[in-house]
């Protein structure tokens, strides 16, 4: 297997704030990261491929100015999102992929935005 | 139509029960089959992984793929109270690699 954390596990904001979440391939490089969200009872959605040295690219309707993405190094991807709302209030989990076929799940982070 | 549909449950099963778990699909480009497996509020864990059509087997736990019939499987045999948890189905175009459309999941609990 292989190991991929999440920081914080979970965080309450005030509206209008930004909050960043950092997701670390520890035991392995990954050169690409999915940024994914899950709400109460719903599947995961993705939210943005992030490639290690360039831009994110954004799934349709995820606004890339609210959640910026960087993936600084091979083991190390954040998300920001900025001037948070309650609606933004979800689960956030980030993968890992390690060689050619392996997608390692981080173990999330709860954001709760009052 | 979704492009995954998977049944959400719950289902309820006693210990040692053969445990039969489903997803279905719509888009016949997908060739790569996942099953994760998630406890509540944690990431999901890969279970199994299946390329095209055909039977896996790892243990307790079997993958079956039928891309004619777009429907895909999860058996789970001699089922344990610690296989509660919710299943997901997940699937890709190119790979394990590449981003993954999941099912809703199944939420599974074994009484003992």
């Amino acid at each position: 297997g292989a190991v991929v954390s999440q920081h914080p596990s979970w965080v309450i904001c005030k509206s209008g704030t930004s909050v960043k979440i950092e997701c670390r391939s520890l035991d392995f490089q990954a050169t690409t990261m999915f940024w994914y969200r899950q709400f109460p009872k719903q599947s995961l959605m993705l939210m943005a491929t992030s490639n290690e040295g360039s831009k994110a690219t954004y799934e349709q309707g995820v606004e890339k100015d609210k959640f910026l993405i960087n993936h600084a190094s091979l083991t190390l991807s954040t998300l920001t999102v900025t001037s948070a709302h309650p609606e933004d209030s979800s689960f956030y989990i980030c993968s890992a992929v390690k060689g050619a076929y392996e997608q390692y799940f981080g173990p999330g982070t709860r954001l709760t935005v009052t | 139509q979704k492009e995954v549909e998977q049944d959400p449950g719950p289902l309820s099963v006693p210990e040692g029960a053969i445990v039969s778990l489903n997803c279905t699909y719509s888009n016949s480009a997908f060739q790569y089959f996942m099953w994760y497996r998630q406890y509540s509020r944690k990431g999901p864990e890969l279970l199994m992984y299946t390329y095209s059509s055909g039977n896996k087997e790892d243990g307790r736990f079997t993958a079956q793929v039928d891309k004619s019939s777009k429907y895909i499987s999860l058996f789970i045999r001699d089922s344990q109270p610690s296989d509660s948890a919710t299943y997901l189905c997940a699937m890709s175009l190119q790979g394990g690699s590449e981003k993954l459309v999941f099912g809703k999941g199944t939420k599974l609990t074994v009484n003992p």
